[in-house]
Parts: C-alpha cells; sequence; structure tokens
C-alpha cells in the first residue's frame, strides 16, 4: 500500500530539538492536509495546501512550520515542541482540495513522543 | 465554526448483531458527512458517505441515515463480524471549504 506514505514512522524528540516530518502521495492528487490525532479527541485539521498553496491554516502554533514544495510533497518542520504535542501526525491527500466531495486517503501517520 | 458530537465512544456487541453509531453536527452549512474506519495500528478508511440531498445510502451490510432537520447523521452496521471491530469516526464538511471537522470516534468491538 504506498498511495500516501509518510517517513519517519516513530520519532522521539526532546523539546530543543528540530526534526522534520515528509509525507508523499503517489495519487496524482492536488490537495495535501496535515492533521493531528491525540487520545480521546477529534482528529485536528492542522494545514491544507491546495496546488502548492496554503489554505487553512487553523490557528496551530508556529512551532509547526509546514512546506508544500509541489504537489506530491508536504513537510511539517518541528521547533521546540511540547509534551503536549506527543500525537499521531497523519497526512492525508484528495484529487482536489476545493471540493470537499473528495475522498481524503490517509498516510500511516508519524508516532511523535515529545520528552 | 463546526461541531461534531459523536456516541458513544465505545461500544461492544456479540457477532451477528447490530452495531448503530451516532453523531450530531451544529453548522446548517455541512452537506457532506463521510464515515472513516481506523483499524488498530492503520491509517482511517473511508467505508461511506453521504451528502445531504439524501437520507439513507447503504453499501452491503453498511447504511448512513441523515437528518438535516435535526443535524444527526448515524452509521449502521449489521450482522457484525469480528474484523468490523476498530474505531470509527464521523465527520462533517461544507462543500464550499477545505475544513473537514471530526469527530471523537467509537470503538467498536464484536466480540466472536
Amino acid at each position: 500500500e504506498t498511495g500516501v506514505t509518510q517517513t519517519p514512522r516513530h520519532l522521539v524528540m526532546g523539546m530543543t530539538n528540530k526534526k522534520s516530518l515528509k509525507c508523499e502521495q503517489h495519487l496524482g492528487h492536488n490537495a495535501m492536509y496535515w492533521y493531528k490525532q491525540s487520545a480521546k479527541k477529534p482528529l485536528e485539521l492542522m494545514f491544507v495546501y491546495n496546488f502548492k498553496e496554503q489554505t487553512e491554516n487553523n490557528s496551530v502554533p508556529s512551532r509547526f512550520s509546514p512546506e508544500c514544495p509541489n504537489s506530491s510533497h508536504l513537510f511539517l518542520h518541528l521547533h521546540t515542541l511540547q509534551p503536549e504535542d506527543s500525537a499521531l501526525y497523519l497526512c492525508a491527500s484528495s484529487q482536489d482540495g476545493l471540493d470537499s466531495y473528495n475522498e481524503q486517503f490517509f498516510g500511516p501517520g508519524t508516532r511523535l513522543t515529545v520528552l | 465554526g463546526e461541531n461534531v458530537e459523536q456516541h458513544p465512544s465505545t461500544l461492544s456487541v456479540q457477532e451477528g448483531d447490530s452495531a448503530v453509531i451516532k453523531c450530531t453536527y451544529s453548522d446548517s452549512a455541512s452537506n457532506y458527512f463521510p464515515w472513516y474506519k481506523q483499524e488498530l495500528g492503520k491509517r482511517p478508511q473511508l467505508i461511506i458517505d453521504i451528502r445531504s440531498n439524501v437520507g439513507e445510502k447503504k453499501d452491503q451490510r453498511i447504511a448512513v441515515t441523515l437528518n438535516k432537520t435535526a443535524k444527526h447523521f448515524s452509521l449502521h452496521i449489521t450482522e457484525t463480524q469480528p474484523e468490523d471491530s476498530a474505531v470509527y469516526f464521523c465527520a462533517a464538511s461544507a462543500h464550499t471549504g477545505n475544513q473537514f471537522y471530526f469527530g471523537t470516534g467509537t470503538s467498536l468491538t464484536v466480540i466472536p
């Protein structure tokens, strides 16, 4: 299953570290998303890119910085995170982010632990 | 903004019985309601969705109903099987936006 891939699958980092999460989609989609999944909380949409342009930023702290160099790749740069940022970070893609009827295809996620 | 509530948070049923998961939403502009299934350690996957112009949609053992007036929609799984055990998420979205608002999830366990 290689539609949407994410690396690394697991990441442990200290609060002063800088790391990046990577997402790649092989589906020819035009929209990509970052979600945060914490225990007993809804999936939280963090960022949306449509045709490489950021269209949504749901009041995410600046210690999370997204980058979308092209329609197939999406990064999430992490800097000076807090322990409460520990969660599963899911990447997703859809055919066209402007049409919400399109199915979202999720990646396997990166399990992030902040010490 | 939209607020999606999902109940119950956990559900156990005997194999062969039916399971029902309910969600409510607050924004009358929402018109698309997908359901995702997430098996343990795996990614969420779309299992069924419904648009606001219909009241019910069925796909084999899975059905979804929508009541726009009351702003609630439900997932129905009949003849449950152990492989139906997973966390199920409902979501709501308005066609004009990129935002998907998810419920908190229901952990379904089907007991053989």
